[in-house]
């Protein structure tokens, strides 16, 4: 069964601190891994990522693909309050069909 | 705001009931999906619906069914409630049946069902 598996389940830091969230993947057929961000609501989109090695950077959060290891890192530097969220990793696979499995996420908790 | 709207924003209903969710995609997005989202089970994909046809299955009841109209929105049919079905089920939205970039979902604002 695809399966994605993200740590730490839930992380409190300080302001300013840089935090690095990470996502391991177990799917058949591997397509693009894709991150969202879910404050109070509906889940907003981050990065996609397909290749390996490369990172996706949008101002202090960035993110890269190891598709050898099966796994993804989202870091964010100099943290804000509003950066406090749960912070989702889904990963598409191939086929006819674009099926997003979810991992549980991250709840990250930035205190002033 | 993602430009996929959901309604209602909030449903509370008695076990053994139906509801319908309604869902309007992004302008020009051919695909629709819907999730359900609850505490102890994360978000868990439903079905998928592009242009009109059923294109992908998840982890969806046979008590809930879905549809996407000739107009591109969607709604999602859920039977013989269960307390078990309350959750926030989301419909998301995208351009094309899968894969490539710019192909990322869209999320809408979410329906809060309540079943009591």
């Amino acid at each position: 069964e695809d399966k994605v598996v993200q740590s730490p389940l839930s992380l409190v830091v300080h302001e300013g601190d840089t935090v690095t969230l990470n996502c391991s993947y177990e799917v058949t057929n591997f397509r693009s891994l894709l991150w969202y961000k879910q404050e109070k609501k509906a889940p907003t989109f981050l990065f996609m990522l397909t290749s390996s090695g490369i990172e996706k950077k949008s101002g202090r959060l960035s993110s890269i693909l190891d598709k050898k290891e099966l796994s993804s890192i989202l870091n964010i530097t100099a943290t804000q309050t509003g950066d406090s969220a749960i912070y989702l990793c889904a990963v598409e696979e191939v086929q006819g069909a674009q099926k997003l499995v979810f991992g549980q996420g991250t709840r990250l908790t930035i205190n002033p | 705001d993602s430009g996929v709207t959901q309604t209602p924003k909030h449903l509370i209903t008695a076990t053994g009931q139906r509801v319908t969710l309604r869902c309007s995609p992004r302008s020009g997005d051919l695909s629709v999906y819907w999730y359900q989202q609850s505490l102890d089970q994360g978000l868990q994909f439903l079905i998928q619906y592009y242009n009109g046809e059923e294109r992908a299955k998840g982890n969806i009841l046979e008590r809930f069914s879905a549809q996407q109209f000739p107009d591109l929105h969607s709604e999602l049919n859920l039977s013989s409630l269960e307390l078990g079905d309350s959750a926030l089920y989301f419909c998301a939205s995208s351009p094309r049946l899968a894969g490539g970039i710019y192909n990322e979902q869209f999320f809408g604002p979410g329906t809060r069902l309540t079943v009591l």
